[in-house]
């Protein structure tokens, strides 16, 4: 049974940086990307791009350029967020989402973690 | 960029009602890579359609979706208590992928 597992709430101040993980089990971590995707209260759902965790490789949202690293540890099968510079339109609750390639569908999501930028 | 626009933003109906759920694409989706994607509160996402017409694992035959080039829809026929929720749908044929801003179905 595929779960994605990512770590608990933040809050941060205005400027910090934030790093949320997803642990992956139940299927073969480096046969599926991982997308990230995060939504503001009240809002839609907002893509900020892929990792390929076979080849280390990403494709970010133009929006995020620059301020945004995903990675990844194979040995633990998890994946990794970084987002910098942090403003209050950041507040969101952010999502790992699996997806069998780089046009396909994310099929699986964990948990969502909750991050609060205020000062 | 495309955009993705539903309508409406609200459909307020009941138990065993049909629901007609659209999503206009701002240009061509390729390949017609539209998902439909359930939200209930405090939870993820959930897959339930995807390459615009095929139901995900689990989902009934009572939800169905249709469209293509620029205009999704998304159909729930008869619906039940726990189909009332958020639905979004999403664009995933050409980056950076791109969602909806959501259709609340309520009682």
């Amino acid at each position: 049974q595929v779960h994605l597992v990512q770590s608990g709430a933040e809050v941060r101040k205005p400027g910090a940086s934030l790093k949320v993980s997803c642990k992956a089990s139940g299927y073969n971590f480096v046969a599926f990307y991982l997308h990230w995707v995060r939504q503001a209260p009240g809002q839609g759902p907002e893509w900020m791009g892929w990792i390929d965790p076979n080849s280390g490789g990403t494709n970010y949202a133009p929006k995020f350029y620059g301020r945004v690293t995903m990675t990844r540890d194979t040995s633990s099968s998890t994946a990794f967020m970084q987002l910098n510079n942090l403003t209050s339109d950041d507040t969101a609750v952010f999502y790992c989402a699996k997806a069998p390639g780089t046009e396909e569908p994310l099929t699986n999501w964990g948990q969502g973690t909750l991050v609060t930028v205020s000062s | 960029d495309i955009l993705l626009t539903q309508s409406p933003v609200t459909l307020s109906l009941s138990p065993g009602e049909r629901a007609t759920l659209s999503c206009g694409a701002s240009q061509s989706v390729p390949s017609d890579y539209v998902a439909w994607f359930q939200q209930k509160p405090g939870l993820a996402p959930s897959l339930v359609m995807y390459d615009t017409s095929s139901r995900a694992t689990g989902i009934p035959d009572r939800f169905s979706g249709s469209g293509s080039g620029t205009v999704f829809t998304l159909t729930i026929n008869r619906l039940e208590p726990e189909d009332f929720a958020v639905y979004f749908c999403h664009q995933y044929g050409t980056s950076p992928l791109s969602f909806g801003g959501g259709t609340t179905v309520e009682i």
